[in-house]
């Protein structure tokens, strides 16, 4: 069964802290996402990377950083958390568009952050 | 730029009633259009696609057609049952990669 894993389900952090989010995915994905889910506004993206090393600015990338060292594996930092990043966190893969991908997007089950 | 709206929620309905979710999208040329379900304590997972206008997507006994003319892509249900109450995200796709989501509709189905 193919799957996105990531780390935390829950996390609670004081503000200030840094950090981590971790995505892992199983099918040799080229694209991986990250997310944050709030009510009444769907999902906005943070980041994305089409490869290794590779990283490119969503629509919401301040406050953020992410690093992907390894295909499978893509992180979502948060250098000096805030109040206002408090939301689920979703990470999701997909093939590239040279594989024959039309846009499906394989999600993990979500990270929600709690940032008091 | 690209964007998609959808009906707000929550959407109440009793069991084996009939179901529409309405989504309309704005972008340039011919994005492909989806309709991923989340359910409870869980990712999202896609439910159905389509890729050209007049195409209709279906799975599960949901489906949603194209309609480039209104630029919409609504999603039916003949009869819903308890297991249907989940949030559906309506999202369009320009290049196959990138995904725009709409802000989600919440549907509680009650037995």
């Amino acid at each position: 069964d193919v799957k996105v894993t990531q780390s935390s389900r829950y996390l609670v952090k004081r503000t200030g802290e840094k950090v981590f989010l971790e995505c892992v995915q199983d099918m040799d994905h080229e694209n991986m996402f990250w997310y944050r889910q709030d009510p009444g506004l769907g999902l906005r993206l943070i980041y994305f990377s089409y490869d290794v090393k590779m990283k490119e600015k969503g629509d919401i990338p301040e406050g953020y950083s992410v690093s992907r060292e390894k295909k499978e594996r893509f992180s979502l930092i948060l250098e000096s958390a805030s109040t206002n990043q408090t939301s689920m966190y979703l990470c999701a893969s997909s093939s590239s568009l040279r594989s024959g991908n039309t846009g499906e997007l394989f999600f993990g089950e979500g990270s929600r952050l709690t940032v008091l | 730029g690209n964007s998609v709206t959808q009906m707000e929620g929550p959407v109440t309905l009793s069991e084996e009633a009939f179901l529409t979710i309405n989504c309309t999208y704005t972008a340039t040329g011919y994005p492909s259009l989806f309709w991923y379900v989340q359910y409870p304590g869980e990712g999202l997972q896609l439910l159905l696609k389509a890729t050209k206008a007049d195409d209709k997507g279906s799975n599960k006994g949901f489906e949603a057609t194209y309609r480039k003319e209104t630029t919409s892509f609504h999603l039916e249900k003949g009869s819903v049952q308890v297991s249907d109450s989940a949030v559906y995200f309506c999202a369009l796709s320009k290049y196959g990669n990138k995904l725009v989501f709409g802000a989600g509709t919440i549907l509680r189905v009650k037995s």
